[in-house]
């Protein structure tokens, strides 16, 4: 299976919105609605931000939003704030009932 | 609140077997899924398989030929294997539960193996 793709590194003012592209194929991404997200800080462990494509887990911020349309799924975050700068890492189930991870993208909040 | 708990060796030889073991600890291991998955220093983060409480497992094809994962559920653990191992297989090895076989959502600490002699 090959890794999700996604952009290296995305980068944004305070305040303003980015977003995270996550390109798969039909077979994983754009075959189900099991796309997730993870943030994750240096020297820290992956944190579950999204799951199924656009829900967010108890506690995680409104400012993090998802959505998919066809093989591509995409993470918005708004209001982006210092404490946003990590990498980020999506996930989709696949048709063999595994898991492919993308890339992951590095995140500067300038 | 569920915790994991990542430990075994921090150094393994080329060619010998990692073996680490996760433990699991504010919940039961039962009715849930559970999986490896390690990152090489500086880069992403990759899924190595995952195990079933009843013991079903999936693995991911690129390392399924070397990988076993196991599970004992009377003690709230369940176990990586990767035999035959080199200097690509050093990473930080992370386990976690992974809810419905579709997101991790809660993660280990890690333990970062490295395959040296």
């Amino acid at each position: 299976q090959s890794a999700l793709t996604q952009p290296a590194s995305v980068s944004g003012s305070p305040g303003q919105s980015i977003t995270i592209s996550c390109t798969g194929t039909s077979s994983d991404v754009g075959g189900y609605n099991y796309v997730s997200w993870y943030q994750q800080h240096p020297g820290k462990a992956p944190k579950l931000m999204i799951y199924d494509v656009s829900n967010r887990p108890s506690g995680v911020s409104n400012r993090f939003s998802g959505s998919k349309s066809g093989n591509t799924a995409s993470l918005t975050i708004s209001g982006l704030q210092a404490e946003d700068e990590a990498d980020y890492y999506c996930t989709s189930y696949t048709s063999s009932s595994t898991l492919v991870f993308g890339g992951g993208t590095k995140l500067t909040v300038l | 609140q569920v915790q994991l708990q990542e430990s075994g060796p921090g150094l393994v030889r080329p060619s010998e077997t990692l073996s680490l073991t996760c433990t699991v600890s504010g919940g039961s291991i039962s009715s849930y899924y559970w999986s490896w998955i390690r990152q090489p220093p500086g880069k992403g983060l990759e899924w190595i398989g995952f195990i079933y409480y009843s013991g079903s497992t999936n693995y991911n094809p690129s390392l399924k030929s070397r990988v076993t994962i196991s599970v004992d559920t009377s003690k709230n653990q369940f176990s990586l294997k990767l035999s035959s191992v080199t200097a690509a297989d050093t990473a930080v090895y992370y386990c976690a539960r992974l809810y419905d076989a579709i997101y991790f959502d809660y993660w280990g600490q890690g333990i970062l193996v490295t395959v040296s002699s």
